[in-house]
C-alpha cells in the first residue's frame, strides 16, 4: 500500500523559497503507470494543481506557477520534491504530495487518464516574516 | 485550458439522493474525476473516468455524463458522505483542472 509523507519547513519568509519533500513508501517512484504531483489548498478554499513529475524527470507545471516552480524526483531515495521561489502571502496553503495515475493520450485514446489515487496527509506552509 | 463549474453547496436529507454537477466545455472529450474531502483530511477519489467507481467506494456513488455536464450521484446519502466534493479533468496539454468544489450537507 502506497504511503506519501510531506516534510519541510512550515514557515517561509516572503520572497524566499519554499521547499518540500515527499517520501514515498510501499511503491517505487519509478512506477510506469504513475507520476508524482503537488497540489495545494489555501485554508478554507479549493484545490490548485501545482505540477507533476515523471521518474524520468519530465515535468508539467501549472502555467500560473510555472515561472516559480521546480519539481524533481530522487529515485535513489524514493522521494520527490517541490521548490517554489519568491513566495508571498498568497502561497500560504496546505501542500499535498500525491501519486497521479496517468495514461497519456494516444491516437486510439485521445482522452488520457490523469487522476490522483493516493495523497499525502498535507503540510501547512505559512509565509510570514 | 477550460473551467469546471460546480454549485457551491448541495443539501439533502439522510437517505435521499444527492446530485452534484460539474460543467465544462471539454468534458465531452476529456474524462472527469471526483474527489471527496472531509474536514482536516486529504481528498479521496470516488469516481474516475466519468463513471468508474474505485474499489472500496460504496455502490451508492455513481457517475454520469450528459453533454458538457458530469454528475456525481449519491443514492441514499449518509451522514458520512458530508464534506466537499471536487471534480477534476485535464486539458489537451495535460494540465489538471479542478472545479471550485461543492459542499454537501446531509441533514
Amino acid at each position: 500500500q502506497v504511503q506519501l509523507q510531506e516534510s519541510g519547513p512550515g514557515l517561509v519568509k516572503p520572497s524566499e523559497t519554499l521547499s518540500l519533500s515527499c517520501s514515498v513508501s510501499g511503491v517505487s517512484v519509478t512506477s510506469g503507470t504513475h507520476c508524482w504531483a503537488w497540489i495545494r489548498q489555501p485554508p478554507g478554499k479549493g484545490l490548485e494543481w501545482i505540477g507533476y513529475v515523471f521518474h524520468s524527470g519530465r515535468t508539467t507545471y501549472n502555467p500560473s506557477l510555472k515561472s516559480r516552480v521546480t519539481l524533481s524526483v530522487d529515485t535513489s531515495k524514493n522521494h520527490f520534491s517541490l521548490r517554489l521561489d519568491s513566495v508571498t502571502a498568497a502561497d500560504r496553503a496546505i501542500y499535498y504530495c500525491a501519486r497521479l495515475f496517468v495514461v497519456e493520450p494516444t491516437s486510439s485514446m485521445p482522452s488520457g487518464v490523469y487522476y490522483v489515487d493516493s495523497w499525502g496527509q498535507g503540510a501547512l506552509v505559512t509565509v510570514s516574516s | 485550458s477550460f473551467d469546471l463549474t460546480q454549485p457551491p453547496s448541495v443539501s439533502v436529507s439522510p437517505g435521499q439522493t444527492a446530485r452534484i454537477t460539474c460543467s465544462g466545455d471539454e468534458l465531452p472529450s476529456q474524462y472527469a474525476y471526483w474527489y471527496h474531502q472531509k474536514p482536516g483530511q486529504a481528498p479521496v477519489v470516488v469516481m474516475y473516468k466519468d463513471t468508474e467507481r474505485p474499489s472500496g467506494i460504496p455502490e451508492r456513488f455513481s457517475g454520469s455524463i450528459s453533454g458538457t455536464k458530469v454528475t456525481l450521484t449519491i443514492s441514499g446519502a449518509q451522514a458520512e458522505d458530508e464534506g466537499d466534493y471536487y471534480c477534476q479533468s485535464v486539458d489537451n496539454s495535460g494540465f489538471l483542472i479542478f472545479g471550485g468544489g461543492t459542499k454537501l450537507t446531509v441533514l
